[in-house]
């Protein structure tokens, strides 16, 4: 069954060190991978996306991720945590066949001053 | 333009009773996605409706309904409703015009509390 993974339900960073989320990803064929975050209610926000192309992604309030086919994986990262960066992230993928997305469990993640 | 909006934010009813629901999706999207998030199941995938048709359905029971009108505005349906139906529900639309590499956004979610 195609999925997506997070293995870390928690990430606790020191707000201005690097971060990373990590997510893997089991998906046959070109996998469409994304990044949403969620703060407290409220909806997810779009973060990111990989389509195709370069590895490295960039996307909204400094975040990138790299698409890593060897290693199935689609890590999220950020050179200089901020507290406010204090969220949920979703890792995602969206199946070739219209507009289905499948999520992750979601990582909490904690940025401490 | 403005974005996904869903009405109303917060629901209470109590066991056995029915809830509708709204989406209005951004201008110009046709298609709607339901997820039910819960801290044990985390996102679920509900349904998704392209023009006024459902396209796509998750592992949810009949009582889980929903439909979408000629304007892709959307709205769900729960009937008979239980204690375990409490949780967020989040509606996204998207263009729907580039197939897998399209992206959702999402509505800020009703949340909804059975008692």
């Amino acid at each position: 069954a195609q999925s997506v993974a997070q293995p870390e339900d928690q990430v606790n960073v020191a707000e201005g060190n690097p971060l990373t989320v990590k997510c893997t990803y089991s998906v046959s064929g070109n996998p469409y991978l994304f990044w949403y975050v969620q703060y407290p209610n409220r909806g997810l926000q779009f973060l990111l996306k990989y389509i195709t192309g370069d590895n490295l992604v960039k996307g909204s309030y400094g975040f990138e991720a790299e698409f890593n086919k060897s290693q199935t994986s689609f890590h999220l990262k950020k050179p200089s945590a901020l507290v406010s960066d204090s969220a949920l992230y979703f890792c995602a993928f969206r199946s070739y066949n219209f507009n289905k997305f499948y999520f992750g469990s979601g990582t909490k993640l904690n940025v401490k001053p | 333009k403005a974005g996904v909006t869903q009405t109303p934010r917060y629901l209470i009813k109590t066991r056995g009773q029915q809830v509708t629901l709204s989406c209005s999706p951004i201008s110009g999207h046709r298609s709607v996605s339901w997820y039910q998030q819960t801290p044990g199941q985390g996102l679920q995938f509900l349904f998704e409706y392209f023009s006024e048709t459902q396209r796509n359905k998750g592992n949810f029971p009949g009582r889980f309904s929903g439909r979408q009108f000629s304007n892709s505005r959307s709205e769900m349906n729960v009937s008979t409703l239980e204690l375990g139906d409490s949780a967020l529900y989040l509606c996204a639309s998207s263009p729907s015009t580039s197939g897998g590499a399209d992206t959702q956004y999402f509505g800020p979610g009703t949340r909804l509390t059975v008692l």
